[in-house]
Order: structure tokens, then sequence, then C-alpha cells
């Protein structure tokens, strides 16, 4: 059983530069999340979904766009990267039910130069 | 002010040591409480949950107040591999989704 895998590990852009984050889960939960974490700052959350086609915006959410056509992928997208984008990006998911935590990824680690 | 806050720390103590933690969350309406623990440039795993009765696994003891609205975390017998940094985590409401809210963690060094 995987988890929550995120892909892809690491990556370097250039500002202006666009990409792509994928978290893919396979425990069937209903709710997905991005944060980025940065030194000081804890983890803030940017996007999150409670569902298959459902999106909503967090507490950091410009410069970033999100999808979920499938309940198990949560997308995070950077259409123009810039360099206060430099971060630890995590996807977390959790079931609908109780008061569970979540399970993380294991993070992407951006830069951009 | 923050949702969430924590002592950052660090906290350098002996192995063998109590150690204790403490956050304070700013929204009375916050319904789970969970302490996370995040090894360096690792993802953060879920600890403990804190229940409205205090709650016990092995060395490790969580306390929740409410009407000061705190959350604890205590440590015994400290072990070399509790080294890492300590998140203090609320659920901020009862809406629909249930995001967590992460304090900026509390960091553990114990040493030899």
């Amino acid at each position: 059983n995987a988890g929550v895998t995120q892909t892809p590990k690491f990556r370097v852009l250039k500002t202006g530069q666009s990409m792509t984050l994928l978290c893919a889960q396979d425990m069937n939960h209903e709710y997905m999340y991005w944060y980025r974490q940065d030194p000081g700052m804890g983890l803030r959350l940017i996007h999150y979904s409670v569902g298959e086609g459902t999106t909503a915006k967090g507490e950091v959410p410009d410069g970033y766009n999100v999808s979920r056509l499938k309940k198990q992928n949560f997308l995070l997208g950077l259409e123009s990267a810039a360099p206060s984008q430099t971060s630890v990006y995590f996807c977390a998911s959790r079931p609908s039910d109780g008061y569970y935590g979540y399970t993380f990824g294991s993070g992407t680690r951006l830069t951009v130069v | 002010r923050k949702e969430v806050e924590q002592d950052p720390g660090p906290f350098n103590v002996p192995e063998g040591a109590t150690v204790a933690f403490n956050c304070t969350y700013s929204n009375s309406a916050s319904q789970s409480f969970f302490w996370y623990r995040q090894d360096c440039r690792k993802e953060p795993k879920l600890l403990m949950s804190v229940y409205s009765s205090g709650n016990e696994d092995g060395r490790f003891t969580a306390q929740l107040n409410r009407a000061s609205q705190y959350i604890s975390l205590l440590i015994r017998d400290s072990k070399l591999s509790d080294s890492a940094t300590y998140l203090c985590v609320v659920t901020p409401h009862s809406g629909s989704a249930r995001q967590l809210t992460f304090g900026s963690g509390t960091q553990l060094t114990v040493l030899p």
C-alpha cells in the first residue's frame, strides 16, 4: 500500500517556467490538500479538494492552480514560476468521516531561480 | 495573532530527561487536536491525537485545556530518536473540509 505519492521529488525551474506537481493516493480518501512549507512559517494551505471535480482556495492560493479530475489524483500547477515559490510542497489526504489526521506524501523540493 | 502558536525552541535535553511542549490556539471553536512529528527534510507524521480527557501512548502524554485554549505534549525518558520537530495541529472549525492548521513547530534535540 503506497499511501500518498508525490512526483517529482526535486525540481529546479527558471523564473517564468510552468510545471505541474502530481499527488496520487490509493487509500480512497475524499479529502486532499496541498501545503507549502517554508523555514519559520510552518505549513500553509494552498488549495484543497473535498472530492472529485471540486477544489477550493486555502490560505496562500495566488500563483497556483489545482485540478482533481480523478478521486485519487490532485494536481498542483504553477503557470509562471517566481522565486517566491521556492519551497517544499506537501500533499496530504484524509478520509471524510471521523476525526483522523492526515497522511502526507514525502514532499517536492522546488527551487525557482 | 497566529491561529496556532508554539515556542520554536530549540529544546536541547539529555537522554532520559522529561520535556514538555505547549501550544496555544486562538479559535475556541477548534474541534480536533493532534501532535505531528517531522524529521529533518521529511514529511510530517501523525504522532498522536489529543483527547479532551488527555491520553497517553507509551512515553508520550498529550493534554488538552479548552478553557485556556492550549494543548501540551510530555515526553518522558527521552531517547536520541526523539530528536525532531514537533508540530501542534488543530482543526480551526467544523467546516466540511476539516483542513488542519499547523503550528510552526518546536525543535527538540536529545543529546547523548
